[in-house]
């Protein structure tokens, strides 16, 4: 199985802040990344695909890059609602994916 | 518009069987594989296993193979989670989710409001 790994776990930051999560693969998997939000209480939603193209309808202070094993989720000037987990996935095999195990970024 | 509706909470007792379901409509639904995701209370994403609604072909994470089964009624777009005997360890939230294929990869694109699964004696 490819093992993904996030970091940090958490991240406290303020509005404006910028801010960057990083997520590893445990192999090399190319572009095959995708990057979620999830507020509390809701359902996960999909920022980024293919490691940087980003996902209609979500704002451009959200940008993803990497490939390999390396990658990262910038947000460029925290918003109030951008306070959420994030989470990376894996899409280099079609037939089993994986998740990292999460980012929450608190105020 | 592109919906996921999944059935609702459910509260059962160790060694029920039960089946959740998720109803996909917006989209031909036999173009998307649909897949399931777990979430433990306070923890993290886990991929179960996904489905072809069109000929059900099905795949699933090792870790969850034997331990619940995903089907589909294609005549009426719903896939469905079903366990033949609950534990305490299966309470958790269950999402639905459609998968897109891009030549870049795939991704879960569409999400379903999620199903509680409560399991307690």
């Amino acid at each position: 199985d490819i093992q993904m790994t996030q970091s940090p776990s958490s991240l406290s930051a303020s509005v404006g802040d910028r801010v960057t999560i990083t997520c590893r693969a445990s192999q090399t998997i190319g572009t095959y990344l995708n990057w979620y939000q999830q507020k509390q209480g809701q359902a996960p939603k999909l920022l980024i695909y293919a490691a940087s193209r980003l996902q209609s309808g979500v704002p451009s202070r959200f940008s993803g890059s990497g490939s390999g094993t390396h990658f990262t989720l910038t947000i460029s000037s925290l918003q109030p609602e951008d306070f959420a987990s994030y989470y990376c996935q894996q899409s280099y095999s079609s037939s089993l994916s994986t998740f990292g195990q999460g980012t929450k970024l608190q105020i | 518009e592109v919906r996921l509706v999944q059935s609702g909470a459910e509260v059962k007792k160790p060694g029920d069987s039960l089946r959740i379901s998720c109803e996909a409509s917006g989209y031909i639904v036999t173009a998307n594989r649909i897949g399931w995701v777990r979430q433990l209370p306070g923890r993290g994403l886990e991929w179960m296993g996904l489905i072809n609604p069109g000929d059900s072909d099905t795949r699933y994470n090792p870790s969850f193979q034997g331990q619940a089964t995903i089907s589909a009624d294609r005549s009426i777009g719903t896939v469905y989670l079903q366990w033949r005997s609950l534990k305490d360890s299966d309470t958790a939230m269950y999402y639905c989710a459609r998968r897109t294929d891009w030549d870049e990869g795939h991704a879960f694109d569409i999400w379903g409001q999620g199903t509680m699964v409560t399991v307690s004696s």
